[in-house]
């Protein structure tokens, strides 16, 4: 298996834009979560999908911040309008179901918003 | 909610020796499990071990060993033998047994280690 895929792997825009993140899990996996790492905060869970479905999404800094997962194969993390203070590394994860699995993370996005 | 703290934002140790990173955890569930993740400069998060709370023996992977101490909400990760290929940001990670808590992980900020020859 590939592993949990996230493209693209750097994105620089500028303030205002719209920038959209993308995240395949690994297959068969049942929860995917979208984490971000900042030097301020460290790393904070943003939302996590269960079979599709966004559970909590209350890590959503603010509106601004959109996450859909059309399909069990794809997830994505969407900024409109992005803002330098989004600037980040955003980390998609996956896992099977049951207590014990572990959660596996993608290489991460390092986003940069000029 | 939970919180995890690590309070050794920087910590350093000659290669072949030994090093221990703390870290603290508040929480008020009885079941658990507690993580420990490396991110070299590549950024890709490496889980380095895991603990299950409801364990009371403490968990081994090579080179690398923690001290749970549930009682005192303490869970420090020993490396022996340090390799220069240590020298990486180690976070610690709490994540509830709860099925409704998604199983998603809660982070330390992490601490810095430098490994020198």
């Amino acid at each position: 298996d590939a592993g949990v895929i996230q493209s693209p792997r750097h994105e620089v825009t500028e303030m205002g834009q719209e920038v959209t993140l993308r995240c395949k899990p690994i297959s068969g996996h049942d929860y995917l979560f979208w984490y971000r790492q900042t030097m301020m905060r460290g790393l904070e869970l943003l939302i996590y999908f269960n079979n599709n479905v966004p559970i909590d999404d209350s890590g959503m800094p603010e509106d601004r911040f959109s996450a859909k997962m059309p399909n069990a194969s794809f997830s994505t993390l969407k900024i409109q309008p992005s803002e330098p203070r989004d600037s980040a590394v955003y980390f998609c994860a996956s896992r099977w179901q049951g207590e014990y699995n572990e959660q596996f993370f993608g290489p991460g996005t390092r986003l940069t918003v000029l | 909610a939970q919180t995890v703290t690590q309070s050794q934002p920087e910590m350093s140790v000659q290669e072949a020796e030994t090093v221990t990173l703390s870290c603290t955890y508040d929480t008020s569930e009885s079941d658990y499990y507690l993580f420990w993740y490396k991110q070299p400069p590549s950024r890709q998060m490496i889980l380095v071990i895991r603990q299950e709370a409801y364990k009371q023996q403490n968990a081994t992977e090579n080179r690398f060993s923690v001290n749970f101490q549930k009682a005192a909400k303490s869970f420090s990760l020993k490396i022996s033998d340090s390799q220069l290929g240590d020298a990486a940001m180690y976070f610690c990670a709490y994540r509830s047994a709860d099925s409704n808590s998604g199983y998603a992980l809660n982070f330390g900020k992490g601490t810095s280690l430098l490994v020198t020859p």
